[in-house]
């Protein structure tokens, strides 16, 4: 079974820049995740969604993050205009239905100079 | 609000010995789900062991089990028997509903396992 397969693996920026990263889930899986993790830190959740409907984006900073999950598979997280402190890496992940059990891709490390 | 601390930064043992790592959490919830999750070099994160809030009875998964005490809100990680290829972070999750799915971590150990 392929798992969560997210790009780029690193990505470098300049403050104020734009950037977007790309998830792609385990086939049937209807629920993906967006988490942040900054160095030293645990995951947060960022943004939830089920099928192509957002559950809960109460943590995401919709100033400058978007997320979309178009037709319920390939979703992408864009940042405009990147600040340093969203250097961390971005986990994707997802799961079959809520909280059944969850895969997490292998992340993308953002480093905002 | 939901809240999980870790209070050990970094932790070491020696192959085929054991170690615990803790966890305490915070919650007004009375049922809910615990997770340790692992994070290799590699940045997958990787689940350990699950327990279930209204199972009195400890998980255990081959060499990891856990020790929970609801009452004082803790969940502690065993690891017996450990291996060079446990060396990672670990981290203590909860979660408050599994419609949802939200997973709350915490701070993170890293457990490093020498020969």
């Amino acid at each position: 079974e392929a798992g969560v397969a997210q790009s780029p693996r690193y990505k470098i920026i300049e403050k104020r820049q734009s950037v977007a990263f790309w998830c792609n889930p385990i086939s049937g899986h209807a629920t993906l995740y967006w988490y942040q993790q900054i160095l030293g830190q645990g995951p947060k959740l960022l943004i939830q969604f089920q099928n192509n409907g957002v559950v809960d984006d109460s943590q995401l900073p919709k100033d400058r993050f978007s997320a979309e999950r178009l037709k319920g598979v390939d979703s992408t997280l864009k940042i405009q205009p990147a600040k340093l402190e969203d250097s961390a890496v971005y986990l994707c992940a997802s799961s079959l239905v809520g909280g059944e059990k969850l895969f997490f891709g292998s992340g993308t490390q953002l480093s905002v100079l | 609000a939901q809240t999980v601390t870790q209070s050990q930064p970094e932790m070491s043992v020696q192959e085929a010995e054991t170690v615990t790592l803790s966890c305490t959490y915070d919650t007004s919830e009375n049922n809910y789900y615990l997770f340790w999750y692992k994070q290799p070099p590699s940045r997958q994160m990787i689940l350990v062991i699950r327990q279930e809030a209204y199972k009195q009875q400890n998980a255990t998964e081959n060499r990891f089990s856990v020790n929970f005490q609801k009452a004082a809100k803790s969940f502690s990680l065993k690891i017996s028997d450990s291996q060079l290829g446990d060396t990672a972070m670990y981290f203590c999750a909860f979660m408050i509903s599994w419609n949802t799915g939200k997973l709350i971590f915490g701070q993170g150990t890293t457990l490093q396992v020498k020969p």
